[in-house]
């Protein structure tokens, strides 16, 4: 069966270390999504792709970066991590059309010491 | 304003009973509208979307859109306490991409 997987699930770093969290889908999306969810916010987009070599910007993406060199993974990249970016973050996909269902991964839970 | 807007709960309702919840949304070009549901610790999953004016069945579940008021609705019969979750709106608007509440929480009492 296809699926969405995020690697670590759990992550513990301390402030100014450089942090990369894998996303992996093998639904063969075109679109790829990273999403950052606190009590009280919901979740917030950070970074999208809709495409190999495609990558923007959400509403929160200052401190955080993606790349797509693949359809099937997109890795988000915390340059140099902050305590504000303790965090849960869930990776998502979707095919493309407005009815398409989006899927998540199982998420990453991140503490920033 | 908040582009996706939920009644933020808690809500609780007595088992059996019809649960209900309110999305708002503010973009007009919006095409299609998803319910997730998400247990605590775990991931959204989607229960159902919706993308006629009206309403869609689906077991339980029946979600109501009304695109002239910008208001969709989910509408839970004989809830279970396995109901217990707290359920996301999301909306496919003019950006290609999802928008969602900050979600309601629900729990179903024994």
């Amino acid at each position: 069966d296809a699926e969405i997987t995020q690697s670590p699930r759990h992550k513990i770093t301390e402030t100014g270390r450089q942090v990369t969290l894998a996303c992996h889908q093998t639904w063969n999306h075109n679109n790829m999504f990273w999403y950052r969810q606190d009590l009280g916010h919901g979740l917030r987009l950070i970074h999208y792709s809709y495409g190999v070599q495609d990558t923007n910007k959400g509403e929160v993406s200052d401190g955080y970066s993606v790349s797509r060199s693949n359809t099937e993974d997109l890795p988000l990249t915390l340059e140099s991590a902050a305590s504000s970016q303790t965090s849960v973050y869930f990776c998502a996909s979707r095919r493309g059309s407005s009815t398409d269902t989006q899927y998540f991964g199982p998420g990453t839970r991140l503490t920033v010491l | 304003q908040k582009e996706v807007e939920q009644n933020s709960g808690p809500l609780s309702v007595p088992e059996g009973a019809i649960a209900s919840l309110n999305c708002t949304y503010s973009d007009r070009g919006s095409q299609s509208f998803f319910w997730y549901r998400q247990y605590s610790g775990k991931s959204p999953e989607l229960i159902m979307f919706i993308y006629s004016n009206g309403d869609k069945e689906d077991g339980r579940f029946t979600a109501q859109l009304n695109k002239a008021s910008q208001y969709v609705s989910l509408l839970i019969r004989d809830s279970q306490p396995s109901d217990s979750a707290t359920y996301l709106c999301a909306v496919d608007g003019s950006a290609r991409q999802l928008t969602f509440g900050s979600g309601t929480q629900l729990t179903v009492l024994p």
